[in-house]
């Protein structure tokens, strides 16, 4: 069974810290990872991986897959209180036609 | 097009009573799914739709819950003798397929309490 794993499940940072979130995965013929930021509705697009060790950058955040490894990580620098959501990891594997595996998510909050 | 819409936004019912749900997919879009996230937990796959035909359930989905996408457009989910159990956020999401650029899209969900 495809499995996605999120560590920390929780995490309390302050403003301006640095933090790495990391999602390790199992799944049968991998094709890509997804990471998605969740605020209290829909879960909104951040990244897609589909190849190792090519950091995907957007503002503060940023993300790197390794493929050898089966682990990503995603980097928030200079973390704002408009950070605070629960951060998905998912998977899509199989041929394609499968549906995305999610991990139960981080949550992250930012105190000012 | 505004994005994938879902209504309605909250439903509070009765154990055993039956609700629906719907969700309108963003319009070129011909792949829909449904997921179930509960509080703590990431989404879980329950069904997901190519046009009109449903190409997989998870197991996660009993008797008690049917999907539909008639027309290939929008798509209900019911869920028949509800249970507390069956409390959650419900979301809606869809793509194009194929398609060079990602296009998974979530509505921001039915959230459904059971009393």
């Amino acid at each position: 069974e495809d499995k996605v794993v999120q560590s920390p499940l929780s995490l309390v940072v302050h403003e301006g810290d640095t933090v790495t979130l990391n999602c390790s995965y199992e799944v049968t013929n991998f094709r890509s990872l997804l990471w998605y930021k969740q605020e209290k509705k829909a879960p909104t697009f951040l990244f897609m991986l589909t190849s190792s060790g090519i950091e995907k950058k957007s503002g503060r955040l940023s993300s790197i897959l390794d493929k050898k490894e089966l682990f990503s990580i995603l980097n928030i620098t200079a973390t704002q209180t408009g950070d605070s959501a629960v951060y998905l990891c998912a998977v899509e594997a199989g041929s394609g036609n499968t549906p995305l595996v999610f991990g139960k998510g981080t949550r992250l909050s930012v105190i000012a | 097009d505004t994005g994938v819409s879902q209504d309605p936004r909250h439903k509070i019912t009765k154990r055993g009573q039956n609700v629906t749900f719907r969700c309108d997919p963003i319009s070129e879009h011909n792949r829909l799914y449904w997921y179930r996230q509960t509080l703590g937990q990431g989404p879980e796959f329950l069904t997901y739709f190519q046009n009109e035909a449903q190409l997989e359930k998870s197991r996660l989905l009993s008797d008690r819950f049917s999907a539909e996408r008639p027309k290939g457009s929008f798509s209900t989910l019911e869920i028949q003798r509800t249970e507390q159990g069956d409390s959650a956020m419900y979301l809606c999401a869809s793509s194009l397929v194929p398609s060079q650029n990602y296009g998974y899209t979530f509505g921001s969900g039915t959230r459904l309490t059971v009393v």
